[in-house]
């Protein structure tokens, strides 16, 4: 089965806490890639980053981070110092190598950064 | 990436009548898709836009029900048929630049209410 799952359904933190989102993925492809998206509010989808299955290197852009783990088929994502302008729903997705246009997001997880 | 623009933003429609969504890109593009969101749902996809050919439907998605054209490399546009208030929901086009690169670039969606 192909698929992803967001277990946590609703995050809420305070201000300048940090929070992992978790994010666990099923596939019998060995090439993969795995993302996040951004909602916020406004509704437009923003994509923060993509990894290739061959790369297990963890990420790290400003606040964010990501660690991706084959052995547990993870792909977790971090805020650290989070802020009010991070409340948003944040997916997790994953495309195939041999079927890159078909992308299978999971369920989300809606995030409220309290001031 | 790409900058993506669609018409209209929201609308709400009475049953039994159709809306024609547009999509439109600024530079020319391989892949471009269509997806749903259901209200507090993820995205699934509808189908995918082939420029000069029919559309490919995912399952669950028939071309009857929702018509797609796409007649160049910058625009699509997909049609809701018949509409009943079980299709309120955002539709979002989405962009592949790189054919097998696998990211998508999204639009800031549709927002349709269905009375």
């Amino acid at each position: 089965a192909q698929k992803v799952t967001q277990a946590q359904t609703e995050i809420s933190v305070v201000e300048k806490e940090d929070v992992t989102l978790d994010c666990v993925y099923e596939t019998r492809d060995t090439t993969y890639y795995l993302f996040w998206y951004k909602q916020p509010p406004s509704g437009e989808l923003v994509f923060l980053i993509r990894r290739n299955s061959f790369d297990e290197q963890n990420e790290i852009s400003g606040r964010y981070s990501w660690n991706f783990q084959k052995s547990t088929s993870s792909f977790n994502f971090t805020i650290t110092a989070s802020q009010v302008v991070d409340s948003a729903v944040y997916f997790c997705a994953l495309s195939f190598y041999s079927s890159a246009s078909k992308i299978i997001f999971g369920s989300g997880t809606r995030l409220s950064i309290r001031p | 990436s790409a900058v993506i623009s669609q018409k209209p933003s929201r609308d709400i429609c009475q049953r039994g009548t159709s809306l024609t969504i547009q999509c439109q890109v600024d530079s020319q593009v391989t892949m471009m898709f269509w997806y749903r969101q259901q209200p507090g749902q993820s995205l699934t996809l509808i189908a995918t836009a082939n420029q000069g050919s029919e559309a490919t439907y995912e399952s669950g998605f028939v071309i009857d029900k929702f018509p797609i054209s796409r007649p160049n490399l910058t625009f699509s546009t997909l049609t809701v048929s018949n509409m009943s208030p079980e299709d309120s929901s955002i539709y979002l086009c989405s962009v592949s630049i790189l054919a097998g690169e696998g990211e998508q670039f999204f639009g800031p969606g549709t927002r349709l209410t269905v009375l």
